[in-house]
């Protein structure tokens, strides 16, 4: 079974500052992957990143960064420069093995999510 | 068009009335997910598709609730006997890559269930 946990229900920022978003994990799976999604008030579910558990680089996409620390399972989101149109809610996601003896490939498994407010 | 599309966008019903809901995903995706997302809630898991596997049904919270796929292309999510509890945004999404773990998931925009 996997579980993620955001223990963190709402973030505030300062327009142009950076802010982290915690997420942890618990899985018994040797090999998973792990995702961050953006939910803004339209509704949409935007893919932000993702991090392979066998990468040794955290993974970057612009703005977005991910901080992987395998031995603590968490995967916290960094956001550098934060600008308004970041307010919206973030989950944090993964899938490992699934199926009889883990042959195939699990579903996605979404924590509950933070909600992030970036102030001017 | 080229995402994903779910149908109806809204349904408004009366408790123990049946329904459906339609997910049409991109063409050549061989995954198919359904997750339920209630008003400021998480994502919760109901059912996914991967090819010609088995589905897995693990997330369906009782019996009422079935899903198929056919043809490997177009879903329909039935809930039987709605209840008021049911009353939530449906969301589909499929994805490509089914080889990797970094499979990304292309969601569409839900449909929003109302049981009165």
């Amino acid at each position: 079974a996997q579980k993620i946990t955001q223990t963190q229900p709402g973030m505030f920022v300062q327009e142009k500052e950076a802010v982290t978003l915690d997420c942890t994990y618990d899985t018994s799976d040797q090999s998973y992957g792990l995702f961050w999604y953006k939910q803004p008030s339209s509704g949409e579910m935007i893919f932000l990143i993702y991090q392979g558990s066998y990468d040794e680089q955290n993974a970057t996409e612009g703005r977005y960064s991910l901080n992987f620390q395998k031995a603590r399972k968490s995967a916290n989101l960094v956001i550098s420069a934060s600008q308004l149109g970041d307010s919206a809610m973030y989950f944090c996601a993964m899938r490992g093995r699934g199926g009889a003896g883990g042959t195939s490939y699990g579903k996605l498994t979404f924590g509950q999510g933070t909600i992030l407010t970036v102030h001017p | 068009g080229a995402g994903v599309s779910q149908s109806p966008s809204n349904k408004v019903t009366e408790k123990g009335k049946d329904v459906e809901l339609r997910c049409d995903p991109i063409s050549g995706h061989t995954a198919l997910y359904w997750y339920r997302q209630s008003l400021g809630q998480g994502l919760e898991f109901l059912i996914y598709f991967q090819g010609n596997s088995a589905p897995d049904k693990s997330g369906l919270p009782s019996d009422r609730f079935s899903a198929e796929r056919t043809g490997g292309s177009v879903s329909t999510l039935t809930i039987q006997r709605t209840q008021q509890e049911d009353s939530a945004v449906y969301l589909c999404a499929s994805s490509l890559n089914e080889r990797e773990f970094a499979g990304e998931l292309f969601f569409g925009e839900g449909s929003r269930l109302t049981v009165l």
